[in-house]
């Protein structure tokens, strides 16, 4: 099993739907995890940290179920600007680096 | 405030030559990741850095790739000499401590291609 796997998609929404994410990871003793959000030809950028149950920031929120070792990104009202691909990441075994999923890809239309 | 700095942002090669990629991480930062990304593996991490120590190189794929970090802030990737698979996208990040609450840092990147 991969350190950390997530639903390639891609997913295609149309603008103002909810669209979720789930991640999971293989190190149960991770602390915490982040998503990240990548547009095309650019660098990673934090989206949002989950360090407990869950964070919530405006139209995002993540979650984290430690029990089935998942965590989830829900993006309420879609906007264009979503469209990116999403990573997700957890920290190592020695809890000194981020291994990334591969990304879930999201496409938002008019 | 510079972020992580990385050179050059695009490289073309022909296989068989020497590449080296360089960054420069955040000041202050202790720690100094290199990442390799591809459409088929997604981002990899190559090794890492704390305090200018090597701690973790075991995803570097070959001896053909050499890291190496003089000071706190520089830090070179090498491969020699280059095949077409390596082609991909050469990420460094930086981060202030260890720890798991910590947010990485990332350049804008190299893109390397292989011919």
């Amino acid at each position: 099993r991969k350190e950390v796997e997530q639903d390639p998609g891609p997913f295609n929404v149309p603008e103002g739907a909810t669209v979720a994410f789930n991640c999971t990871y293989s190190n149960s003793a991770s602390q915490s995890f982040f998503w990240y959000r990548q547009d095309c030809r650019k660098e990673p950028k934090l989206l949002m940290s989950v360090y407990s149950s869950g964070n919530e920031d405006g139209r995002f929120t993540a979650q984290l179920n430690r029990a089935s070792q998942y965590i989830s990104l829900l993006i309420r009202d879609s906007k264009l600007s979503d469209s990116a691909t999403y990573l997700c990441a957890a920290y190592n075994q020695a809890g000194t680096a981020l291994i990334f999923g591969k990304g879930t890809t999201l496409s938002v239309s008019s | 405030d510079a972020g992580v700095i990385q050179s050059p942002r695009h490289e073309v090669t022909e296989m068989g030559q020497e590449v080296t990629l360089r960054c420069k991480p955040i000041s202050g930062h202790d720690y100094l990741f290199w990442y390799r990304q591809t459409m088929m593996r997604g981002l990899e991490l190559l090794i890492y850095f704390n305090n200018n120590v090597p701690i973790d190189d075991s995803g570097m794929p070959e001896d053909r790739f050499s890291a190496k970090m003089p000071n706190a802030s520089f830090s070179t990737l090498k491969i020699q000499p280059s095949e077409p698979r390596d082609s991909a996208v050469y990420f460094c990040a930086s981060i202030p401590t260890s720890g798991s609450y910590n947010e990485q840092f990332f350049g804008p990147g190299t893109r390397l291609t292989v011919l």
